[in-house]
């Protein structure tokens, strides 16, 4: 079986300031990782993807998230907060052949000047 | 022009009111998807269909029906609209290379509210 846990339904960070926004996974096989953006009355935007190549995965707009399979996490970071960034983030579990794919319950972003 | 349109974007109904929301994509994938969201709960699947011949109950299928009319076009029907679904609505697609990998593109939502 496969779930995916959010651990902060809200973070507040101020601009400049790194971002973490932590994710926990388990799954009985390889996942495929994702981080989806969601701005405010938008559809969801593909941040980055792990699907089994390098740990370190790069995304859009300086966003990355390591892979660490001991640890079954998939934690989002950036360096430096922008207020752009200010949205809802989702990290996504889905099996090889994306037959089922499991959404975590979202975590706000809300970037302070 | 969006790549997966939805229509319309808003609507608000009546209770036990027959309810309609279209998708139609331009990215050329076989397989489309609808999913409800609710704050709190992340997106949950409604239904999929991986080819026009294709339909398959995601988990929370009851209450909805879908129609595939053509590879494009995927449409999700409320028969007897109640108010617990009220949510936000997405119309997704993904074809096989990005499926292996669960990669999704999505619409921009239709939100709906039932009184």
């Amino acid at each position: 079986a496969q779930s995916v846990t959010q651990l902060d339904s809200h973070v507040s960070v101020s601009e400049g300031t790194p971002v973490l926004l932590r994710c926990n996974y388990s799954s009985s096989y390889s996942p495929s990782l994702f981080w989806y953006v969601q701005h405010p009355n938008k559809g969801l935007q593909l941040l980055l993807k792990y699907t089994s190549a390098a740990t370190l995965v790069k995304g859009i707009n300086g966003f990355e998230a390591e892979f660490k399979k001991s640890e079954t996490s998939f934690h989002l970071t950036k360096p430096s907060a922008h207020m752009s960034d200010a949205a809802e983030y989702f990290c996504v579990v889905t099996n090889t052949g994306g037959f089922k794919t499991i959404f975590g319950a979202g975590t706000r972003l809300f970037v302070k000047a | 022009d969006a790549d997966v349109t939805q229509t319309p974007r808003n609507r608000i109904t009546k209770t036990g009111k027959r309810i309609m929301l279209e998708c139609s994509q331009t990215k050329g994938h076989d397989r489309m998807y609808w999913y409800r969201q609710d704050p709190g709960l992340g997106l949950r699947l409604i239904y999929y269909s991986f080819d026009v011949k294709d339909i398959n109950k995601g988990e929370i299928s009851d209450g909805y029906s879908v129609s595939r009319q053509a590879q494009a076009k995927f449409s999700l029907s409320l028969e007897s609209a109640i108010p617990n679904q009220t949510a936000l609505y997405f119309c997704a697609t993904s074809d096989f290379g990005t499926a292996n990998t669960g990669e999704l593109f999505f619409g921009e939502g239709s939100r709906l509210t039932v009184l």
